[in-house]
This record gives C-alpha cells, sequence and structure tokens, in this order.
C-alpha cells in the first residue's frame, strides 16, 4: 500500500471556526510533512515530524497547530484562519534514513471565508 | 538560504520535439528529486537522484544529477501530449528540509 489519505477534500471554513486536516499512512513511514500549496506556487514546507515528534516549524502562524497521534497519522488543527491561508494542502509521508522520497496525499483543499 | 531555481518557468513544445528543463541549487546536496503535477491535483514521485552523476530514466523522461554544477535535468524525449503538466524539482537538505523549485509548467501541443 503506497497510499496517503487526506480527508476531506474540500473545507470551506469562517474565520472564527476550529477545524482539523487529517492525513494517514500505513506505509511504515516514520517522517511525515505538511505542506502548503497557493495556485500556481510550488509546495511550501510547514511542518516535518520524524518519529512522532516535530522536527521542522518553518514559522508557520500559531493558528496552525500540527499534532502526531502516532506514526501513521498526521493532524493539521486549525483556528482563525486569514483568506490569505486558502490554499491546497498537502501531506506527504516518508522514510528517514538517507532517501526522502515523499509519497504525497491529494491534498485538502482549504477556503476560508 | 537554500534556492532552487528551474527553467524555464513555463514551456511550450510540439509534439514529437526534445526538450531539456533545468534545475539549479544553491547548496551542498546529493539527493534530489522530480516530481509532476497535474491541474487541481497532488504531486506525483517521478524520479529520485541521490548521487553525483545518477541518471534515471522512465518513458520519454530522463533525469540526471551532477552534484559538482549543483545542476540537475530533467530531458524530454519525443513530447507526446500526455506529457503536458508541471514539473517541480526539489531539493533534499538536512533532516527532511525538501525545498521546492518553482516549477516548469509544461504545454505539448499537437
Amino acid at each position: 500500500d503506497t497510499e496517503v489519505t487526506q480527508t476531506p477534500k474540500h473545507l470551506v471554513m469562517g474565520m472564527t471556526n476550529k477545524k482539523s486536516l487529517k492525513c494517514e499512512q500505513h506505509m511504515g513511514h516514520r517522517a511525515m510533512y505538511w505542506y502548503k500549496q497557493k495556485a500556481k506556487k510550488p509546495p511550501e514546507l510547514m511542518f516535518v515530524y520524524s518519529y512522532e515528534k516535530l522536527s521542522i516549524n518553518e514559522s508557520v502562524p500559531s493558528r496552525f497547530s500540527p499534532e502526531c497521534p502516532n506514526s501513521s497519522l498526521l493532524n493539521l488543527h486549525l483556528h482563525a484562519l486569514q483568506p490569505e491561508d486558502s490554499a491546497l494542502y498537502l501531506c506527504a509521508s516518508s522514510q528517514t534514513g538517507t532517501v526522502y522520497e515523499q509519497y504525497f496525499g491529494p491534498g485538502t483543499r482549504l477556503t476560508v471565508t | 538560504e537554500l534556492k532552487v531555481e528551474q527553467n524555464p518557468l513555463f514551456l511550450s513544445m510540439q509534439e514529437g520535439k526534445n526538450y531539456t528543463i533545468y534545475c539549479n541549487y544553491s547548496t551542498t546536496s546529493d539527493r534530489l528529486y522530480w516530481y509532476r503535477q497535474d491541474p487541481g491535483k497532488s504531486l506525483e514521485s517521478l524520479f529520485v537522484l541521490l548521487s553525483n552523476g545518477a541518471v534515471k530514466q522512465e518513458g520519454r523522461l530522463m533525469a540526471s544529477l551532477d552534484t559538482k554544477a549543483r545542476l540537475s535535468t530533467l530531458h524530454i524525449t519525443a513530447a507526446v501530449h500526455d506529457l503536458s503538466a508541471t514539473y517541480f524539482c526539489a531539493v533534499d537538505m538536512v533532516n527532511n528540509d525538501m525545498r521546492f523549485g518553482a516549477g516548469t509548467r509544461l504545454t505539448v501541443k499537437p
């Protein structure tokens, strides 16, 4: 199974809402990632978890809160977002060690109104 | 700070023609990746290049890596319409920190 799943596929939320994005993989990967991708732009790394510990936080605003409950699951909790946070949010996973080929999920298309 | 530069950013090709996309990066790394993204879709891994001189081929695409020049190329042979997509290179820094180039939007016309 080389699949990374993400839910929901689409999310519309107001600026006062709290919502969560979910990501799951069953490839035994111990590194998981959140990326943000705006239209016609490359993905921008937000967070990296390695062995369920946050290893990289690319100066992301605190209204984005990641969580890695176990080695297969990755969440992104959203609160008090701004319209400019509307984007495609991609989850990825990879092995750790010397090969970091990432497998990407289908993404969650987020719209903040 | 690591910079990853791709060129061209836009490429319009005729079917049957050959072309090369270039990816330059500014720091020492011997791990480079190429991805494809179709409109509205996620990223699909194409090639993983792990050492200087690495060359990989899949169908009409061939990727190479020169770590001394900090350059990777993605060569397209005899383009077909199905290759129309956006192609990203990505460089692996340390500790799983991946940085992407701006992407090359390829359109193959009949």
